[in-house]
């Protein structure tokens, strides 16, 4: 099973700030990675796909980096909605596995 | 508007059975891959298992198989879980979800409750 590594598990931050997010797999995953964000008492949404795509109706302040085990998400400049968790998963291999998911609080 | 809904959760003791629903609309349900992911209380998100359009392929998370069991009606746009000696470690917010063409989850629901406690 490939296990998706996320860091840190709470990020601070204020609005207005760039928030960068890490995933690391356990093996090569080659492109083969997802964000995803979920707000309190919500389902998940999907952010970013294969790595870099951004979902339909996602802003441009959303953008995803990285290929191989590292992977990034980078939130531009946060906006108070932003504030939530944030999922990775990948779909190289069976089974479909998440990460941990890293909290993006209200500094 | 694209819309999935689940139904069925509730409070069931260890051993027992429930089978979850997820109705679709708003878009073409026979067209796509589904899949069912769950949510324990606070914790993260685990992905149960996946069917394919027209049910000939399916799959399920090693904790689950042998005992859930994933079905969908194209004709009724609807996906099922039968789930099967359900253990307290079962307990989560159960999600149906579409796969995309992009082959992600790109619309889930907002859950259904299952809690499994004597």
């Amino acid at each position: 099973e490939i296990v998706l590594t996320q860091s840190p598990a709470t990020l601070s931050l204020s609005p207005g700030e760039r928030a960068t997010l890490s995933c690391r797999a356990s093996q090569s995953i080659r492109r083969y990675l997802a964000w995803f964000q979920q707000r309190p008492g919500q389902a998940p949404r999907l952010l970013i796909y294969e790595t870099s795509n951004r979902a339909t109706g996602i802003p441009a302040r959303f953008s995803g980096s990285g290929s191989g085990t590292d992977f990034t998400l980078t939130i531009s400049s946060l906006e108070p909605e932003d504030f939530a968790v944030y999922y990775c998963q990948q779909r190289k291999d069976w089974p479909l596995t998440f990460g941990g998911g890293t909290k993006l609080e209200i500094k | 508007q694209e819309q999935l809904v689940e139904s069925g959760g509730g409070l069931v003791k260890p051993g027992g059975s429930l089978i979850l629903s997820c109705a679709a609309s708003g878009f073409t349900f026979s067209d796509h891959y589904m899949g069912w992911i769950r949510q324990a209380p606070g914790k993260g998100l685990e992905w149960v298992s996946y069917i394919s359009k027209s049910s000939l392929y399916t799959n399920y998370a090693d904790s689950v198989k042998g005992r859930f069991t994933i079905s969908r009606d194209n004709t009724e746009n609807s996906l099922f879980l039968q789930m099967n000696s359900l253990r307290v470690e079962d307990t989560a917010v159960y999600f149906c979800a579409r796969e995309a063409t992009t082959n992600w989850f790109d619309l889930w629901g907002q859950g259904t409750l299952v809690t499994v406690s004597s």
